[in-house]
């Protein structure tokens, strides 16, 4: 089945140690989004692709990066995890941007920041 | 002007009952109005979406009915069972072809 998976389910990491979330697609999708999702509230945008074109949302905060060396993968780099940054990372996918109402998510990576 | 109001923040229905769900929106560019199930521990996924010029749409026992005068549109769950428990999201997508999204409502269906 086409999906999108994420990597690793559960993460553990320390303060201001860095971590990289990963994320796969196999629908062949043309965006990519990155969002937090904090316990009962909606998910945050932090940034998405179109094909290549990086799109940075204005209150991501400078510690979280990205790259998608390709269409099939995208990464979330959080350079120094502050206790703030505890969160679900869900990574979504749409066919291109004209039909970004319609958003594959994965299962989510659970962040802990000890 | 880009949010989305969305009510109630949790919602307790009876096996079998009607589970209605409200957003409200200014943007009148907003372009289409979609709703999201999120199961704990998982991702959100695409319930079912509606375009301001449909009034009403519905699959299965869901329904969204869209007021376009009023700038609100609302979920209707028939039938509610145990397994609809979940967290629901209204969103609205804007000209720059990103989502707007409602804070979320809590629903549970007693059995």
């Amino acid at each position: 089945d086409a999906m999108v998976i994420q990597n690793p389910r559960y993460q553990v990491t320390q303060f201001g140690k860095p971590v990289t979330l990963s994320c796969s697609q196999t629908l062949n999708h043309n965006v990519m989004y990155w969002y937090q999702q904090k316990s009962s509230q909606a998910p945050k945008l932090l940034f998405h692709y179109y094909d290549k074109d990086f799109n940075n949302e204005a209150d991501t905060p400078d510690n979280f990066q990205s790259r998608r060396p390709n269409t099939s993968f995208c990464f979330l780099d959080i350079r120094s995890p502050g206790l703030g940054d505890a969160a679900m990372y869900l990574c979504a996918t749409s066919r291109d941007r004209y039909n970004s109402y319609e958003q594959y998510f994965g299962p989510g990576t659970r962040l802990t920041v000890t | 002007q880009q949010q989305v109001k969305q009510s109630p923040q949790s919602l307790i229905v009876q096996k079998g009952g009607i589970s209605i769900i409200n957003c409200a929106y200014e943007n009148t560019a907003f372009d289409y109005f979609p709703w999201y199930q999120q199961f704990p521990g998982k991702g959100p996924a695409l319930l079912i979406a509606i375009r301001p010029d449909v009034s009403e749409k519905k699959e299965g026992r869901f329904t969204i009915s869209f007021n376009k005068s009023a700038k609100q549109f609302s979920l209707h769950i028939m039938d509610s069972q145990p397994g609809d428990s979940a967290t629901y999201f209204c969103a609205a997508g804007d000209s720059n072809y990103q989502l707007i999204w409602g804070a979320g409502t809590k629903l549970i269906i007693k059995p």
